[in-house]
């Protein structure tokens, strides 16, 4: 049985440009979170979605950065014009319904030069 | 706002000790508490977990503690290994909304077991 994927696993990215990150949940689980990992700091929420809808977005910082878990495909957090801040490690995890459960995925290390 | 207090911060134990980590939170809305291993280069691995009817659960050499009305709870490790050294982080869930469980971590716990 797969676990959660994400790709890729590293990424590095000048300033300006755009990173995309992808995750792919645990087949059969339609819940899907992402959270990220600052240097020497806790995981910090920041988006729930579902097939082809975001529940929460309240972790999202307000510019730049989006989410999206389409009907077929994996789920993409989408971070427009890096800055150096942005450099962090982004989990995604996913759930099946009606379960506390999170399965996490390896990462994927953003480094912004 | 932190939610979700987590100390200590680094933790070094002799092989065969037993490790204490202790987490308190303020939201009296969360109802699920589980606890994640994390080596370096690596997502988070769920330990495990415990809801606020149970007063301690046991899985192994891993024990929770939960005090409801203190709203804190611990994670013991028992005969600690070297293989245990990784962070902890301790984590709640509640307050879902749209059925959604989205997890409030700790700020983690460097655990190094020492031979």
């Amino acid at each position: 049985n797969a676990g959660v994927m994400q790709n890729p696993r590293h990424l590095v990215r000048r300033r300006g440009q755009e990173a995309r990150l992808r995750c792919s949940p645990v087949k059969g689980h339609s819940h899907v979170y992402w959270y990220r990992q600052l240097p020497e700091e806790g995981l910090k929420f920041m988006v729930y979605l579902q097939k082809e809808n975001i529940i929460d977005e309240s972790g999202m910082p307000k510019e730049r950065f989006s989410a999206e878990f389409p009907k077929e495909g994996p789920s993409i957090l989408r971070i427009q014009q890096v800055v150096r801040g942005d450099s962090a490690a982004y989990f995604c995890a996913s759930s099946p319904p009606h379960t506390d459960t999170q399965y996490f995925g390896p990462g994927t290390r953003l480094t912004v030069l | 706002q932190q939610q979700v207090k987590q100390s200590p911060q680094s933790l070094i134990v002799q092989k065969g000790g037993i490790s204490i980590i202790n987490c308190a939170y303020e939201n009296t809305a969360f109802d699920y508490f589980p606890w994640y291993q994390q080596f370096p280069g690596k997502g988070p691995a769920l330990l495990i977990a415990i809801r606020p009817d149970v007063s301690e659960k046991k899985e192994g050499r891993f024990t929770i503690s939960f005090n409801k009305s203190a709203k804190q709870f611990s994670l013991h490790i028992m005969d600690s290994q070297p293989g245990d050294s990784a962070t902890y982080f301790c984590a709640a869930v509640g307050g879902r909304r749209g059925g959604g469980n989205k997890l409030t971590f700790g700020t983690g716990t460097q655990l190094k077991v020492e031979l």
